[in-house]
């Protein structure tokens, strides 16, 4: 119930076209949606995030999608580009209860110039 | 502000060896954790905590113990070392505003082998 399962693990695209990460969770009481991204020797950084009173949520070229009935997120990035090229995490919370996040077991994108 | 920042980046320890590894922020935030990284599993909780003098078990919290003595610090400690704990140990912290905690930050990490 706690498990938030993430795929692809790994992701080639072209410059230019869209890279999409698909989440899926199983605890219904979750109610953040994080999205960090990571470039090697580096720590996390929070990319985007979606509380699940809302479908869509969009900040430049990443996009959150969210199904609240099919317990599922997912991440597109449009006009993908080299310097996108990073391992992307997706996670869940109750953001009024534990604050602790489970997150998904990474994505490794790499986008051909 | 240096936002979270970890000591040491890097460290070798032989089995059975201990060590400490320190978390510090810089942006008054009241939570903190620690996660541990590993290929294929992404980042697993190991301890963490919601304020100065507390602290709680996470995922993973087995041959690990943690204190919060100042709220801008927070250690992990290895009393044991084991070749199983050889991992990328992550920081990080998150700000509330009462019942609710916000974005969590996270350290540049710790590169630990144990051999």
């Amino acid at each position: 119930q706690q498990q938030v399962k993430q795929s692809p693990q790994s992701l080639i695209v072209q410059k230019g076209g869209i890279s999409i990460i698909n989440c899926a969770y199983e605890n219904t009481a979750f109610d953040y949606f994080p999205w960090y991204q990571q470039f090697p020797g580096k720590g996390p950084a929070l990319l985007i995030a979606i509380r699940p009173d809302v479908s869509e949520k969009k900040e430049g070229r990443f996009t959150i999608s969210f199904n609240k009935s099919a317990k599922q997120f997912s991440l597109h990035i449009m006009d993908s580009q080299p310097g996108d090229s990073a391992t992307y995490f997706c996670a869940a919370s109750i953001a009024s209860g534990t604050y602790k996040y489970i997150f998904g077991t990474g994505t490794r994108l790499k986008v051909l110039a | 502000n240096a936002g979270v920042t970890q000591t040491p980046k890097f460290r070798v320890l032989k089995t059975g060896q201990s060590m400490t590894l320190l978390c510090a922020q810089d942006m008054n935030h009241e939570y903190m954790y620690w996660y541990r990284q590993d290929p294929g599993m992404g980042l697993r909780l190991i301890h963490y905590s919601v304020g100065e003098g507390t602290t709680a078990k996470g995922e993973v919290p087995d041959g690990y113990n943690v204190s919060r003595l100042k709220k801008q610090n927070f250690l992990l400690g290895l009393e044991s070392a084991a070749p199983s704990q050889t991992s990328v140990y992550f920081c990080a912290s998150s700000y509330t505003t009462g019942t609710v905690a916000y974005e969590q930050y996270f350290g540049p990490g710790t590169r630990l082998t144990v051999t």
